[in-house]
């Protein structure tokens, strides 16, 4: 059985910083692209960043790129996002996901339970 | 704004069949077949229902389908049920630097 479980969000001054992590286990996890999936509060879902199930190729939305880095350590089958320059507007659940095929394709077939981040002073 | 515009909601009786719009423009919907459709309970994590616009994962009930024609893609729900009550999001591809784009949300209520 899969199962994601994300973990590190929590409370960060603005201009922080904070490190996600993502556990998986029940699947091959280099043989994934994994994800991470925003939501503001009361808000719409948002696609902030990927990595190729080797890790070789990331992909960042524009709201987030230059301040989030993705990463994975295969050996540990678990996903990173660190997040500098937090903003109030990064404030939301952040959902880790495991896309449908190696490489990003925004079809997402598990999902973890989600880690708040809130960014506030 | 989201790149892809959605009904903020739609609603229909139980048996009935519903249809959700995602309208997008010839540089996500309209170029690509990278659509999927996720369903959402409150409080809950995202499902996925539909990808390659057309696609239904293992699991999900062929009650639920989806289509494209040109820059818009829909979903359709026959035989609404009232666990079928939740939030609806399309997603797609698009060649902007954004990557991928989701709509905004439809609120689909069971009468």
């Amino acid at each position: 059985e899969v199962h994601l479980l994300e973990s590190g969000g929590g409370l960060v001054q603005p201009g922080g910083s904070l490190r996600l992590s993502c556990a998986a286990s029940g699947f091959t996890f280099s043989s994934y692209a994994m994800s991470w999936v925003r939501q503001a509060p009361g808000k719409g879902l948002e696609w902030v960043s990927t990595i190729s199930g080797s890790g070789a190729t990331t992909y960042y939305a524009d709201s987030v790129k230059g301040r989030f880095t993705i990463s994975r350590d295969n050996s540990q089958n678990t996903i990173y996002v660190q997040m500098n320059s937090l903003r109030a507007d990064d404030t939301a659940i952040y959902y880790c996901a495991k896309d449908l095929r190696e490489f990003s394709s925004n079809s997402h077939d598990y999902w973890g339970q989600g880690t708040l981040v809130t960014v506030s002073s | 704004q989201s790149a892809l515009t959605q009904p903020a909601s739609v609603s229909g009786s139980p048996g009935q069949s519903i249809t959700i719009s995602c309208s997008g423009s010839s540089s996500d919907i309209g170029d690509y077949n990278f659509v999927s459709w996720y369903q959402q309970h409150p409080g809950k994590a995202p499902k996925l229902m539909i990808y390659d616009v057309s696609n239904r994962p293992a699991g999900v009930s062929n009650r639920f389908s989806g289509s494209k024609s040109g820059n818009t893609a829909s979903l359709t729900i026959s035989g609404l049920q009232a666990e079928d009550e939740a939030d609806y999001y399309c997603t797609s591809y698009t060649s902007s630097s954004a990557l991928w784009v989701f709509g905004g949300g439809t609120k689909l209520t069971v009468l």
